[in-house]
């Protein structure tokens, strides 16, 4: 079954205390993305992938780090998490290349974290 | 830039009667258009999607959308609605050539709330 997987789905932890939230997918999609959610303000992007060591910054990256080793992990790591990064955290992926730039994007059920 | 107002936070609508959620859009290029639903507790799910052609486009579990370029607008709609569509609702744009990447930019998201 094709799809995003992201590790852990909640978490409750302090400030100061470095924590990663894991996202794979099994498309093989060169596109991964981090997404944030608030209340009224949708999903804002963080950072996004366009394919292995091939990283950038979205909207709101400030406090965010990423990697891409491989093509299916793209894990989001916050050093020093503070409270105003508490939120709902959405990973998603899809194809590159104009050709794909009318498909939609996969996303994952979302990571729950509580900063304290 | 691109941008997207969903101008409702929430939509209250009787079972059976038709629904309207708005999306209005702001692209310099010509938009690729989506609508996702997300239920509670996962991610979003891909609903429909306007690329090219006929200005009504048909998706899934019965919903439509109508775009409209003279007023940058991608309505969902349902002739029907069912309680099992009570979910929160996002519009979402991509801006097509002046796009770097698959970004994806969301509106603020519209609560439907379908009552018996």
């Amino acid at each position: 079954e094709a799809q995003v997987t992201q590790n852990p789905r909640y978490l409750i932890t302090v400030t100061g205390k470095k924590l990663t939230v894991t996202c794979s997918q099994n498309m093989n999609h060169e596109y991964m993305s981090w997404y944030r959610q608030d209340p009224g303000l949708g999903l804002r992007q963080i950072y996004y992938s366009m394919n292995v060591e091939v990283t950038d910054k979205g909207d709101v990256p400030e406090g965010y780090k990423v990697s891409r080793k491989e093509k299916r992990n793209f894990p989001l790591i916050l050093e020093s998490p503070s409270p105003n990064q508490t939120s709902l955290y959405f990973c998603a992926s899809s194809l590159v290349g104009r050709q794909n730039s009318n498909q939609p994007q996969h996303f994952g059920d979302g990571t729950r974290l509580s900063i304290l | 830039a691109q941008s997207v107002a969903q101008p409702e936070d929430q939509v209250n609508v009787a079972e059976g009667n038709p629904l309207t959620v708005k999306c209005t859009y702001s692209v310099s290029g010509n938009p690729y258009l989506f609508w996702y639903v997300q239920y509670p507790n996962r991610g979003l799910q891909f609903l429909l999607k306007y690329i090219t052609g006929d200005n009504l486009v048909k998706g899934s579990y019965g919903f439509e959308a109508e775009f409209n370029k003279s007023q940058t607008s991608f309505h969902l709609k349902k002739p029907s609605a069912l309680v099992s569509d009570s979910a929160l609702y996002f519009c979402a744009v991509r801006d097509i050539p002046n796009n770097a990447g698959n970004m994806l930019t969301f509106g603020g998201g519209t609560r439907l709330m379908v009552k018996p």
